[in-house]
């Protein structure tokens, strides 16, 4: 199975600032890396596709990038709205498996 | 714009059978080659996927719940559904069916249903 580590677990932004969240896994996965924005009582939404490609409707300060075993998932210009938890999720291999979820926290 | 949609009982007690159904609509269920997942999550907890199965019935599992697990597909019904044996607290979570295409780049999950949260207590 592999692991997904992201980092950090929480992290408190202000709005405008740039936000980096990173997942590493425990071994290599291509580019089979897709990111997660869950809000309260809401189910997870698609963010971004293996590794860096956009997703229809998701606001363009949302981007991804990495390959092999590292990954980054960069927000430019935080806004109120991106309160939320985010996941990456890897399906390179079975069992499909997702980070421990990245908390962020608007002051 | 395929949509899911959660169904079935919220309480179940220790040691009996969760059942849930996951329905389709803005599609057929048996058109296309599709992964259709369920993935749970317990309150304030990261997500687990539980195992899928295809269009044309093959399934795959989390070794973690294979042994108590059963993902089966009714086209007539453009159904999917779950059961899990002996359940215990530990499987208390908000269930979630999702979808993806199956095949080379379209491995991500989207869509999701808006989930269905499962108690199992006595």
């Amino acid at each position: 199975e592999i692991a997904l580590n992201q980092s950090p677990d929480f992290q408190s932004v202000t709005p405008k600032e740039k936000v980096t969240i990173t997942c590493r896994a425990s071994q290599s996965i291509g580019t089979s890396l897709h990111w997660y924005q869950q809000k309260p009582d809401q189910s997870p939404k698609l963010l971004i596709k293996y590794a860096s490609q956009s997703i229809s409707g998701v606001p363009s300060r949302f981007s991804g990038s990495g390959s092999g075993t590292d990954f980054t998932l960069t927000i430019n210009g935080l806004e109120a709205e991106d309160a939320a938890t985010y996941y990456c999720h890897q399906s390179n291999t079975l069992p499909r498996t997702f980070g421990q979820g990245t908390k962020l926290e608007i002051k | 714009q395929v949509q899911l949609q959660e169904s079935g009982p919220g309480l179940v007690k220790p040691s009996q059978t969760l059942s849930l159904n996951c329905t389709v609509s803005g599609g057929s269920i048996g058109s296309g080659d599709y992964h259709w997942s369920w993935i749970r999550q317990p309150a304030g907890k990261g997500l687990e996927w539980i195992g899928h199965i295809q269009t044309s019935g093959s399934t795959n599992y989390n070794p973690s719940l294979k042994s108590r697990v059963t993902i089966s597909i009714d086209t007539s019904k453009n159904q999917f559904s779950l059961k899990l044996s002996s359940v215990t607290a530990t499987d208390t979570a908000v269930y979630y069916c999702a979808s993806n295409v199956a095949g080379p780049g379209t491995a991500h999950f989207d869509p999701w249903g808006r989930g269905t949260l499962v108690t199992v207590s006595s």
